[in-house]
C-alpha cells in the first residue's frame, strides 16, 4: 500500500525558510509524479508544485521565486523548501502522489504556523 | 490560471436524499491526449482529502457507486445519491489539465 508521511517544524519565523519532508513507503518515487499542496485557514487549497519520476520539477508561478522541490531516491523521500515565508504561508501542507492524472494518495498533512 | 467556480458554497441535505455540486472551469479541461483531468475530492473532518472521482467520471478504488461524476469541456457535476452520514465534509473539484493545477473553492456538505 502506498503511504506518504509529512514531517517538519510546526512553527517558522517570518523571513525564514520552511522545510518539509515527505517520506513514501510502498512505492518508489522514481515512478509517477509527487506533489505538494497546501490548505489555508478556511477552505482554500493551493497546488504548489511537483517533482517527476526523473527529477524534473514544475512550480506554481505564484511561488516560483521562493519554492524548491527536491528528492533523495535512496531514502524514497522528497522535500519542500519555501523561502522568505510570511504569515500568509500559514497553512496545512500535504504531499501527494499524482497517479491516474489525479492526486490518488495523500499524506496526513502537517500544520505550519508562521509567527515570530 | 484556470479558475474553477464551485457551487454551492454549502449544502444541507437530509439523509437518503441526493446532493449535487457544480464545478465550472474558465477554460476547457480536455487535454491534448483526449483525456479530461477533472477530479473530485472529499475532505472529511480531521482527515486528508481523499480522491473520489478521476477523469470526470471514474470512481477511485473503494468509492461507492452513490458518487457519480459527469460533464465535459468546462461544465462538471458531482452527484451523491442517497447521502449517508459519512459523506459530510468539504468537496473540492480539481483540474490537472493546465499547469498550474487548480482547485475549486470547496462545497461544505452538512447533514440536516
Amino acid at each position: 500500500e502506498v503511504q506518504l508521511q509529512e514531517s517538519g517544524p510546526g512553527l517558522v519565523k517570518p523571513s525564514q525558510s520552511l522545510s518539509l519532508t515527505c517520506s513514501v513507503t510502498g512505492y518508489s518515487i522514481t515512478s509517477n509524479y509527487w506533489g505538494w499542496i497546501r490548505k489555508f485557514p478556511g477552505n482554500k487549497m493551493e497546488w504548489m508544485g511537483y517533482i517527476s519520476y526523473s527529477g524534473s520539477t514544475s512550480y506554481n508561478p505564484s511561488l516560483k521565486s521562493r519554492i524548491s522541490i527536491t528528492r533523495d531516491t535512496s531514502k524514497n523521500q522528497f522535500f519542500l523548501q519555501l523561502n522568505s515565508v510570511t504569515t500568509e504561508d500559514t497553512a496545512t501542507y500535504y504531499c501527494a502522489r499524482l497517479g491516474l492524472g489525479a492526486l490518488d494518495y495523500w499524506g496526513q498533512g502537517v500544520m505550519v504556523t508562521v509567527s515570530s | 490560471d484556470v479558475v474553477l467556480t464551485q457551487t454551492p458554497v454549502s449544502l444541507s441535505v437530509t439523509l437518503g436524499d441526493q446532493a449535487s455540486i457544480s464545478c465550472r472551469s474558465s477554460q476547457s479541461l480536455e487535454y491534448s491526449d483526449g483525456y479530461t483531468y477533472l477530479e473530485w475530492y472529499l475532505q472529511k473532518p480531521g482527515q486528508s482529502p481523499q480522491l473520489l472521482i478521476y477523469e470526470v467520471s471514474n470512481r477511485f478504488s473503494g468509492v461507492p457507486d452513490r458518487f457519480i461524476g459527469s460533464g465535459s469541456g468546462t461544465d462538471f457535476t458531482l452527484k451523491i445519491s442517497r447521502v449517508e452520514p459519512e459523506d459530510l465534509g468539504v468537496y473540492y473539484c480539481f483540474q490537472a489539465t493546465h499547469d498550474p493545477f487548480t482547485f475549486g473553492s470547496g462545497t461544505k456538505l452538512e447533514i440536516k
